[in-house]
């Protein structure tokens, strides 16, 4: 089955970018969803097809898929940008279709 | 706006079974397939069922595949999940989402809260 490898954990200072990356076999033929999560909440959709936003999320986050690894980045970083995020992608290859990453813990410092 | 909420979580023992349900409101409910996703402690979530708009279309993770059953009933705005043949490693917070389709490709906007089920003697 396809596997999303994702770092555990990245800390980023106040004002700084956050580049969150996703690993996986030649992601970038792959559509990219990238999800966050804080404690005790439902994930909410931040990213979908690699770098369109939903209504509501903010300009200072974006999205980018190339060769094996999806990335999401966080400009000018706040404190309520810390949370869980979360890379998924519909793989169709196999049974397993919604596939996601193990996620990362963004910690603002 | 558009709402998920689900119910139907509790303990349940190994072998043991439990209908989950999701009730949508705040957009056409038969447009859309739905899918049923989970997150055991710690852990990232886990895709785990869909269902088409009209439920004639279902599919399954391998991991619940043979124990889960996903339905629908439209006029109800409510999705279903029965779980049978609970394991412990079926504990999960479970989340019913608005499952959006495309090309074949499918994402998730947006979640309900999610219940917990927790299987345990």
């Amino acid at each position: 089955s396809y596997v999303l490898t994702q770092p555990p954990s990245l800390s980023v200072a106040p004002g700084e970018a956050a580049t969150i990356t996703c690993a996986g076999n030649n992601i970038g033929g792959k559509s990219v969803h990238w999800y966050q999560q804080k404690p005790g909440q439902a994930p909410v959709l931040v990213i979908y097809y690699d770098s369109s936003r939903p209504s509501g999320i903010p300009e200072r986050i974006s999205g980018s898929n190339s060769g094996n690894t999806a990335a999401l980045t966080i400009s000018r970083v706040e404190a309520g940008d810390e949370a869980d995020y979360y890379c998924q992608v519909w793989d169709s290859s196999s049974d397993h279709l919604g596939v996601f990453g193990g996620g990362t813990k963004l910690t603002v410092l | 706006q558009v709402q998920l909420v689900e119910s139907g979580g509790g303990l349940v023992k190994p072998g043991g079974s439990l209908r989950l349900s999701c009730t949508a409101s705040g957009f056409t409910f038969s447009d859309y397939y739905m899918s049923w996703i989970r997150q055991a402690p710690g852990k990232g979530p886990e895709w785990i069922s869909y269902i088409g708009g009209n439920g004639a279309t279902t599919h399954y993770a391998d991991s619940v595949k043979g124990r889960f059953t996903i339905s629908r009933d439209n006029a109800q705005k409510s999705v279903y999940l029965h779980l049978s043949s609970l394991r412990a490693d079926d504990t999960a917070v479970y989340f019913c989402a608005r499952d959006s389709f495309l090309a074949g490709i499918h994402w998730f906007d947006p979640w309900g809260q999610g219940t917990q089920v927790t299987v345990s003697s």
